[in-house]
């Protein structure tokens, strides 16, 4: 059974850094890119960032890009996402998600986990 | 620009069908799409991959009650002899190299 479970989320405060961590099982970790959506409060579901299998490739959102940094430990079956210069706006539990299809991140996502929130607040 | 639209609201009765619309922006009829449930306070769940001929994969576990369809630019999702569990907001999801993209969602409320 695929699990995925988030942790590391947490009030912070503006202009702070966090690190969000997802933990996987039930499959190949190695073998599937690894995503982390988002949702503020009420809104609906936002791509944040993508990795490839390997990490050797990562895409972000522009409304993070430059700010938030996707990485992963596959000998730990472990997705990270460090995010630094948070704004009120980043308020949201972030989602880590599984690509369908081994090797490509051009895909669906078909697991979820259930989240991890995220408060960035004076 | 490839945008997602769906319709903010739905409701159907107990028992009943409805159908649930995600339109794909001009120029971009043939993409394939994903439908994800979220049940309230939960995280999303995926529901189907669907292609713009119709055909359709669903995910693990998910009830026959579920179907999906095309037609142009537009994937549906029709849900029949609904259950108070189906209560939830659905997203539809399209992708491309390096990009997620996710419909607004539509919260479907049983009557």
């Amino acid at each position: 059974e695929v699990q995925l479970l988030e942790s590391g989320g947490g009030l912070v405060q503006p202009g702070g850094s966090l690190r969000l961590s997802c933990a996987a099982s039930g499959f190949t970790f190695g073998s599937y890119a690894m995503s982390w959506v988002r949702q503020a409060p009420g809104k609906g579901l936002e791509w944040v960032s993508s990795i490839s299998e390997s990490g050797s490739s990562t895409y972000y959102a522009d409304s993070v890009k430059g700010r938030s940094t996707i990485s992963r430990d596959n000998s730990k079956n472990t997705l990270y996402l460090q995010m630094n210069s948070l704004r009120a706006e980043d308020t949201a539990v972030y989602y880590c998600a599984k690509f369908r299809n081994a090797m490509t991140t051009v895909t669906y996502f078909d697991y979820w986990g259930q989240g991890t929130l995220v408060t960035v607040s004076s | 620009q490839l945008v997602l639209t769906q319709s903010p609201s739905a409701s159907a009765s107990l028992g009943a069908s409805v159908k649930l619309t995600c339109t794909l922006s001009s120029g971009h009829s043939s993409y394939a799409i994903a439908w994800h449930q979220q049940q309230p306070d939960k995280g999303p769940r995926y529901l189907m991959k669907l292609n713009s001929d119709g055909s359709h994969s669903k995910g693990d576990g998910i009830p026959d009650r579920f179907s999906g369809s095309s037609s142009g630019a537009e994937r549906y999702l029709t849900i029949s002899s609904l259950q108070s569990e189906d209560e939830a907001d659905y997203y539809c999801q399209t992708w491309g190299t390096g990009i997620q993209l996710f419909g607004g969602g539509t919260k479907l409320t049983v009557l």
